[in-house]
C-alpha cells in the first residue's frame, strides 16, 4: 500500500524566505505525487503534480517540486515566499494503474513572519 | 471552473442524531469522494464513489454509509452521530477520464461538531 510521510508538523519562516516543505513516499513503483494547498477556511487547491518526464515540476504560485527516485522524495520548493502562502500544506500519491484514490500526508502549517 | 459545493460550512448535532452531509458538483464528473480531516491526520478517505449507485470503502468507513443517487450529488450519512466523528469532512470529485491526472477538485469543507 502506498503511504506519505510528511516529516514537518509546523515551519515558520520569514517574508522573502526561501521555503523548502520536505515529502517522502513508499510506493512499489513509480507514484503520481501532488502538492495541495488549504487556505484558512477553504478546501484544497491543487499546486502542481508529477507524473513522468522532466524530475522537476512547476506549479502555481511560483512554487516547484522536485522528484528524486532514489530519495522517495518529491519536496516542495518556492524561492521568496509571501505572506499569502501562510497555509497547510499536504503532499498526496496515487497508485499509476487503475486506482483513482490518493493518500495524503499529514500536513506542513507554513507560518510568515514580516 | 469546477466547483464542488458543500450544504454547510458548519453543522452541530447532537450524539444519537443522523447526519446528513450534502456535496454537489457541477462538472459531470464521475468519481466522487469524502474525506475526513483531523490535526496531525491529515485527510483520510472514508468512502468513493465511481458511478451513480456505486460505492467503494475508504480507508476508515466505520459509522459512515454513503448514498449516490445522483452523479452530481454525494451524500455521507452518519447514522447515529458519536462525539468522536466531530471533524473537518472535505468533499472531492475527479473526471473519470482523467483519472491518470488523479487531480481532485475540492469543495470548501463542513465543519461538524458532535456533543
Amino acid at each position: 500500500a502506498q503511504s506519505v510521510t510528511q516529516p514537518d508538523i509546523h515551519i515558520t519562516v520569514s517574508e522573502g524566505a526561501s521555503l523548502e516543505l520536505r515529502c517522502n513516499y513508499s510506493y512499489g513503483a513509480t507514484p503520481y505525487l501532488f502538492w495541495y494547498v488549504q487556505s484558512p477556511g477553504q478546501g484544497l487547491q491543487l499546486l502542481l503534480k508529477y507524473f513522468s518526464g522532466d524530475t522537476l515540476v512547476q506549479g502555481i504560485k511560483g512554487f516547484e517540486a522536485e522528484f528524486k527516485r532514489s530519495q522517495s522524495s518529491f519536496n516542495l520548493r518556492k524561492p521568496s515566499v509571501h505572506w499569502s502562502d501562510a497555509a497547510e500544506y499536504f503532499c498526496a500519491v496515487g497508485a499509476r494503474f487503475g486506482n483513482e484514490k490518493l493518500t495524503f500526508g499529514t500536513g506542513t502549517r507554513l507560518t510568515i513572519i514580516p | 471552473d469546477v466547483k464542488v459545493t458543500q450544504s454547510s460550512r458548519y453543522l452541530v448535532k447532537r450524539t444519537g442524531e443522523k447526519v446528513f452531509l450534502e456535496c454537489v458538483q457541477d462538472m459531470d464528473h464521475e468519481n466522487m469522494f469524502w474525506y475526513r480531516q483531523d490535526p496531525g491526520l491529515g485527510l483520510r478517505l472514508i468512502y468513493f464513489s465511481y458511478d451513480v449507485k456505486m460505492k467503494e470503502k475508504g480507508d476508515i468507513p466505520e459509522g459512515y454509509s454513503v448514498s449516490r443517487e445522483k452523479k452530481e450529488r454525494f451524500s455521507l450519512i452518519l447514522e447515529s452521530a458519536s462525539t468522536n466523528q466531530t471533524s473537518m469532512y472535505l468533499c472531492a470529485s475527479m473526471n473519470y477520464r482523467d483519472r491518470v491526472k488523479g487531480e481532485q477538485y475540492f469543495g470548501p469543507g463542513t465543519r461538524l461538531t458532535v456533543t
